[in-house]
This record gives C-alpha cells, structure tokens and sequence, in this order.
C-alpha cells in the first residue's frame, strides 16, 4: 500500500531563515512526487513535482526538493523564507496510471517576524 | 473566471436537510475530482470522474451523491448527513487521468453538520 508520512506536524521558522520539510513515503513502484501548499482559506496550489531524471526539482515560488530513493525521501527546502509562505504544505506520491494520489497529514509552517 | 470555482464556500446542514455542492472548471480538463479534508489528516480521495464517467467511488457512503453533467461541472449532492462529515470539500480538476498528480484545486466548500 502506498503511504506518505510528514513527520514535523508544525514548524516555526523566522523571516529569512532556511526552511526544511520532511517527506518519507512509501510506494511499489517507481513513485511520482508531489508537493503541494495550501495558504489559508485556499485549495491547494501544485509546488513542484518529481516523475524521473534529475533528482533535485525545482518549483515555484523558490522552493525545491530532492529525491533520495535510497531513503524513500521527497524533502522540500527554500533558502530564506517570506512572511507569505506561512501555510500548510502537503508531499504526495502516485505512479504511472495511477489517480489516486497519496496525501501526507500536512506540515503547518509558521513564520515569524 | 478561470481555474476551479466552488460554490458555496460554507455551507451549515441539520442531519436531515438536502444541499449540494457545486464546481465548476474553466480549464478545459477533462478530469474532475472530489477530495474530502478534514483537520490534520491526509485528504481522502472521495469520486473521481474521467470525461463526465465515474472512474473512481473511493467507498463513500451513500448518503454523498456525485453527479458530473459535463466535463466542467462537478456537483456533491448531500443527503442526511452526520456530524462527523463535517470537513472542508476540495474539487480538483487534471487534464486527464495520466495528469492526476497535477491537480488544480478550488477553495473548497466548508460543511458543517449540526
């Protein structure tokens, strides 16, 4: 069965500062990856995603993420994070010719002045 | 309007009414999605549609009733609901199926169940 597992259910980090979201997931076959971020009272907003190649990806707003096949890992990192990236970001995983899409719990980031 | 529109945003129910949730798509995908969320839990894959066709009936209960006229109108017919139903209702839409983990999500419609 597919999974994905957020560790940190809330994180607390200051403008400017580096930030860093675990994803660990769990899939049979080669997995697509996924990270998604939902500010408040929105949906949710596509990232970046992962399907082959080049295992450090880049998405919108600075962020990226690197695949580690050897630790079942789909980290998300940006460099200096804005007061705008205070949401809730979800990693998900699915595969070829599969729609059902995996969504971790959610990780709650907290940016403080 | 363009990307995903939902309607309403909140939405308050007694166990016994009828009320429907509706979507609609400006991006001429032809995959549509309904996604429960609830409060620090991953969201669950209600329905799924794939050119107006139900592809996908995640074991939803019957008191939530899908109906997808066309490919850019999803409707959630709710019908004697209970409390804990009570969550925020995500539609997503992809190009197709292959598309599925390129989702393009609405705000959502927050239900509550009295």
């Amino acid at each position: 069965a597919q999974s994905v597992t957020q560790p940190d259910i809330h994180i607390t980090v200051s403008e400017g500062a580096s930030l860093e979201l675990r994803c660990n997931y769990s899939y049979g076959a080669t997995p697509y990856l996924f990270w998604y971020v939902q500010s408040p009272g929105q949906g949710l907003q596509l990232l970046l995603k992962y399907f082959s190649g080049d295992t450090l990806v880049q998405g919108i707003k600075g962020f990226e993420a690197e695949f580690k096949r050897s630790q079942s890992s789909f980290n998300l990192r940006k460099p200096s994070v804005h007061w705008s990236d205070a949401a809730e970001y979800f990693c998900a995983v699915g595969g070829v010719n599969d729609y059902k899409l995996s969504f971790g719990a959610g990780t709650t980031v907290t940016v403080r002045a | 309007e363009t990307g995903v529109t939902q309607t309403p945003r909140h939405l308050v129910m007694g166990m016994t009414n009828k009320k429907s949730l509706k979507c609609e798509q400006h991006l001429g995908h032809n995959a549509m999605y309904w996604y429960k969320q609830s409060a620090k839990k991953p969201l669950e894959l209600m329905f799924v549609y794939n050119f107006k066709e139900q592809t996908e009936n995640n074991s939803v209960p019957s008191r939530f009733s899908p109906e997808c006229p066309n490919s850019s109108h999803l409707f959630l017919h709710l019908h004697t609901l209970q409390p804990e139903d009570s969550a925020l209702y995500l539609c997503a839409s992809s190009q197709d199926l292959r598309d599925a983990g390129e989702l393009f999500f609405g705000e959502g419609s927050r239900l509550t169940v009295l």
